[in-house]
């Protein structure tokens, strides 16, 4: 059994500032974790992935994100946020071949 | 880069109307799903399937059927449309096999039932 949860259905953020958005996974087994985004009308974008390679997974446009076992978490950090990462995020497990679980989602906003 | 396309970006239709959604990638995926897209839902997982002709029911399958008789090509029918399927619809596929690889989307219909 898997499953996955978005601390944050919203996050507000001013330009420029850094950007954290949470994931806390739940895996029988070891899985591979996926960050991807959503703008609006469009579909989903991988941002980045991790397969138990490197705990700290580095994505586009400047996002990562690092796995930790102990914590079960897989948190999306930005250093410094730009106009144009408003959109909606997804974290994603997947512990076998078969189906993925999606969280929720969570909204970010950027304020000029 | 991986293409996935859907049929239609916008769709209305009539209650009770039989609805085609198709997608197609470029890929040679072997896996495809069918997602719905709600607000405060996340996506769910409506069917997917790992093979031509081999479908799986997802998480909610109902009032839904699906048709894959072309490896590229994952369609999904509504056969009798109702105001309460009125949502995104998203489209991906994968590579099949480990947990490894990611899914491509395409870029979703968006179907109103009235």
């Amino acid at each position: 059994a898997q499953s996955v949860t978005q601390l944050d259905s919203h996050v507000s953020v001013s330009e420029g500032t850094p950007v954290l958005l949470r994931c806390n996974y739940s895996s029988s087994y070891s899985p591979s974790l996926f960050w991807y985004v959503q703008h609006p009308n469009k579909g989903l974008q991988l941002l980045l992935k991790y397969t138990s390679a490197a705990t700290l997974v580095k994505g586009i446009n400047g996002f990562e994100a690092e796995f930790k076992k102990s914590e079960t978490s897989f948190h999306l950090t930005k250093p410094s946020a730009h106009m144009s990462d408003a959109a909606e995020y997804f974290c994603v497990v997947r512990a076998n071949a078969g189906k993925s679980t999606f969280g929720d989602g969570t909204t970010l906003t950027v304020k000029p | 880069d991986v293409k996935v396309t859907q049929s239609s970006r916008y769709l209305v239709k009539r209650t009770g109307e039989k609805v085609f959604l198709e997608c197609v990638q470029d890929m040679d995926h072997e896996n495809m799903f069918w997602y719905r897209q709600d607000p405060g839902l996340g996506l769910r997982l409506i069917y997917f399937s790992y093979d031509v002709k081999m479908k799986e029911k997802g998480d909610i399958p109902e009032g839904y059927s699906v048709s894959r008789e072309k490896k590229e090509r994952f369609s999904l029918i509504l056969e009798s449309a109702s105001t309460n399927q009125t949502s995104m619809y998203l489209c991906a596929s994968s590579f099949s096999g480990s947990r490894v690889y990611e899914q491509y989307f395409g870029p979703g219909t968006r179907l109103t039932v009235t």
